[in-house]
């Protein structure tokens, strides 16, 4: 199973882009990037997946490098309420589709 | 509200005492998870059911617990001889079989075991 590193916790001023790193070095061909996030008190939300090409949807855009050791989700525009725990995964095999947590980045958005 | 469910949001036991949790998954949807988070840590597996079926379980998942879905809508989690260590937000999750492969997280249940 492919293992995630992303920072432990993040800043980001009010209505700037919030930009979070996470490294997955050992992520195989068949392997899917996705991006949860997890409001105190909440379970976690999914926010966008992809394999290999940029995704945008209404929350997020996800960037991964030409050699998918890596991936960056931003959130263009951040809001107080994006004050959140963000996890980086990568999807089991084909066969399970269980989500493997790692500590994730701990993002403060600040006025 | 047509989201994941669950019940009780917060369930205080002493230590030795049988508790059971209960999720409602989103209609329609066939597969149901259960996840355990303690404080700081991201969730962690324990198992999942397609439809009735329990597919897959966790090594975590000791045999003081026990999940089921008889009829493949809700399901429920009963910890037997709750320990202190079993303190933790217990997490129900539930998606489509096809199509999207999202998970839909419920708002868990909080376990304080004394």
């Amino acid at each position: 199973d492919a293992k995630t590193t992303q920072p432990t916790s993040m800043d980001c001023a009010e209505g700037r882009a919030a930009n979070l790193p996470c490294n997955h070095s050992t992520i195989s061909g068949n392997e899917y990037v996705y991006w949860y996030r997890q409001i105190h008190s909440q379970g976690p939300q999914y926010i966008i997946h992809g394999l290999k090409n940029n995704e945008t949807n209404e929350m997020a855009s996800l960037i991964i490098t030409e050699d998918r050791k890596s991936s960056t989700l931003i959130l263009p525009h951040a809001t107080l309420r994006d004050t959140a725990v963000y996890y980086c995964i990568v999807r089991l095999s084909y066969n399970t589709d269980k989500l493997i947590f790692g500590t994730g980045t701990r993002l403060q958005v600040f006025p | 509200d047509t989201g994941v469910s669950q019940n009780p949001r917060h369930k205080i036991t002493k230590r030795g005492q049988n508790v059971t949790f209960r999720c409602d998954p989103i209609s329609e949807h066939n597969r149901l998870y259960w996840y355990r988070q303690t404080l700081g840590q991201g969730p962690e597996f324990l198992t999942y059911f397609q439809n009735e079926a329990q597919l897959e379980k966790s090594r975590l998942l000791s045999d003081r617990f026990s999940a089921e879905r008889p009829k493949g809508s809700f399901s429920t989690l009963e910890i037997q001889r709750t320990e202190q260590g079993d303190s933790a937000m217990y997490l129900c999750a539930s998606r489509p079989g096809i199509g999207a492969d999202t998970q839909y997280f419920g708002p868990g249940t909080r376990l304080t075991v004394l």
